[in-house]
């Protein structure tokens, strides 16, 4: 049991089609990230919450859209992804101070055909 | 720009042997530092982290980490390699309250 969740663990769409991907944290934590992990390249930070306020947003095409509906839920809406979007979405969570670390859920392997 | 580097891409070393790891981070005031490791398709589990104090730090799985200011280097190290370390490595640097960086990875094979 991580305390951070993400569902689906796997999920294919195509390139017209309109899916979420979850995330949800038992840690009492508030700040929530997403990542996106390519094959060969380093995590990218991708989204940040803290406070159910976006604080970052690291020039991530408008077709990645999230949304924090309170502090322990997460979404990351898709839609007319590219075959280039592929790729394992992380969402972490932490305590929105600088000396804690970050928990990691498992990942959704995303695949766009 | 601040930035965590991880030289090595891949290592490979014999179950039993000892391990290094390296991490170099590029920030001006002294970060947070940690060490996740991450198996194929799985999230990241946090090993070790260093906040303050002792420059030595000990995680879990018998991992320990050295913080040397002077290099802004933040090594990873293991005395005795177990079959079961094979996995990614991944450095990480957190600073201001809501950014944490991670360097590339270091993919850890064991040979029999």
């Amino acid at each position: 049991e991580t305390g951070v969740t993400q569902t689906p663990r796997h999920l294919v769409m195509g390139m017209t089609n309109k899916k979420s991907l979850k995330c949800e944290q038992h840690l009492g934590h508030n700040a929530m990230y997403w990542y996106k992990q390519s094959a060969k390249k380093p995590l990218e930070l991708m989204f940040v919450y803290s406070l159910e306020e976006r604080v970052e947003n690291n020039s991530v095409p408008s077709r990645f859209s999230p949304e924090c509906p309170n502090s322990s839920h997460l979404f990351l809406h898709l839609h007319t992804l590219q075959p280039e979007d592929s790729a394992l979405y992380l969402c972490a969570s932490s305590q929105d101070r600088a000396n804690t670390e970050a928990f990691f859920g498992q990942g959704t392997r995303l695949t766009v055909v | 720009a601040q930035s965590v580097t991880q030289p090595d891409i891949h290592i490979t070393v014999s179950e039993g042997a000892s391990l290094e790891l390296r991490c170099n981070y590029s920030y001006g005031a002294t970060p947070y530092l940690f060490w996740y490791v991450q198996s194929p398709g799985q999230g990241l589990q946090l090993l070790l982290k260093y906040f303050s104090g002792d420059t030595l730090v000990q995680g879990i799985k018998g991992f320990e980490a050295e913080f040397k200011r002077s290099q802004s280097s933040f090594n990873l190290r293991k005395p005795s390699v177990h079959w079961s370390d094979a996995a990614e490595y991944f450095c990480a640097v957190r600073y201001n309250f809501n950014k944490f960086y991670f360097g590339s990875g270091t993919k850890l094979n064991v040979k029999p």
